[in-house]
């Protein structure tokens, strides 16, 4: 069983749409993250939500909203898409409570390529 | 805040030859050190991890050791093997802020038959 699924794999789209990507954990995690790898492969966080709860918000355009309708699932929304959120979105899960070493848990990625 | 420098990006060693890849963290408070592994098409995979209060951890061919005083930690394969071949990661992150993962900018490792 996949513990942390994302879809879709691919999504090829035209600058301006308004496009999701959504992210399901069945881990029993209780946090959960948006991380974005550019054309280098850089990892960077996005997002994290622990419980429902919004914990990290980096320096990302108002254009990205994350959503978390229960603590298994953490949806990715994009308006007004740019060339530049060109890259590979991740969705990753850990444990995450304050004070505990607890690996991520990433899922395969959702490739977003905007033309 | 955080910063992590890994090197070098790119690594080519013959098969059975040991790998090294070497990263520097900024913050004295991080104490969690995780190495992350990611194949093609998939994501970032956990193959090994060291608390600051450890100076070394083997796990088979792979092992890991840290330097506090430095500020440097390493990841070591040995007897390298086809399926070696991937890009890793290092990160940091600390005690207070396990949430926040800093990664490093990966090592693209090549496994030349």
């Amino acid at each position: 069983d996949t513990a942390v699924s994302q879809t879709p794999k691919y999504l090829v789209t035209q600058m301006g749409n308004d496009k999701s990507i959504k992210c399901e954990q069945n881990l029993g995690h209780d946090t959960m993250y948006w991380y974005k790898q550019d054309s280098k492969k850089f990892l960077k966080i996005m997002f994290s939500y622990n419980n429902k709860e919004l914990i990290i918000n980096e320096t990302v355009p108002n254009r990205f909203s994350p959503k978390s309708p229960d603590k298994a699932h953490l949806n990715l929304h994009i308006n007004s898409l740019e060339l530049g959120d060109s890259a590979v979105y991740f969705c990753a899960s850990s444990h995450g409570m304050r004070g505990s070493f607890s690996p991520l848990h990433f899922g395969n990625g959702t490739r977003l390529t905007v033309t | 805040g955080e910063n992590v420098e890994q090197h070098p990006s790119t690594l080519s060693v013959q098969e059975g030859d040991s790998a090294v890849i070497k990263c520097t963290y900024s913050d004295s408070a991080s104490n969690y050190f995780p190495w992350y592994k990611q194949e093609l098409g998939k994501g970032p995979q956990l193959i090994i991890d060291i608390r600051s209060n450890v100076g070394e951890k083997k796990d088979q061919r792979i092992a890991v050791t840290l330097n506090k005083t430095a500020k440097h930690f390493s990841l070591h394969i040995t007897e390298t093997q086809p399926e070696d071949s991937a890009v890793y990661f290092c990160a940091a992150t600390t005690y207070s802020s396990a949430s926040k993962i800093i990664f490093g900018s990966g090592t693209r490792l090549s496994i030349r038959p």
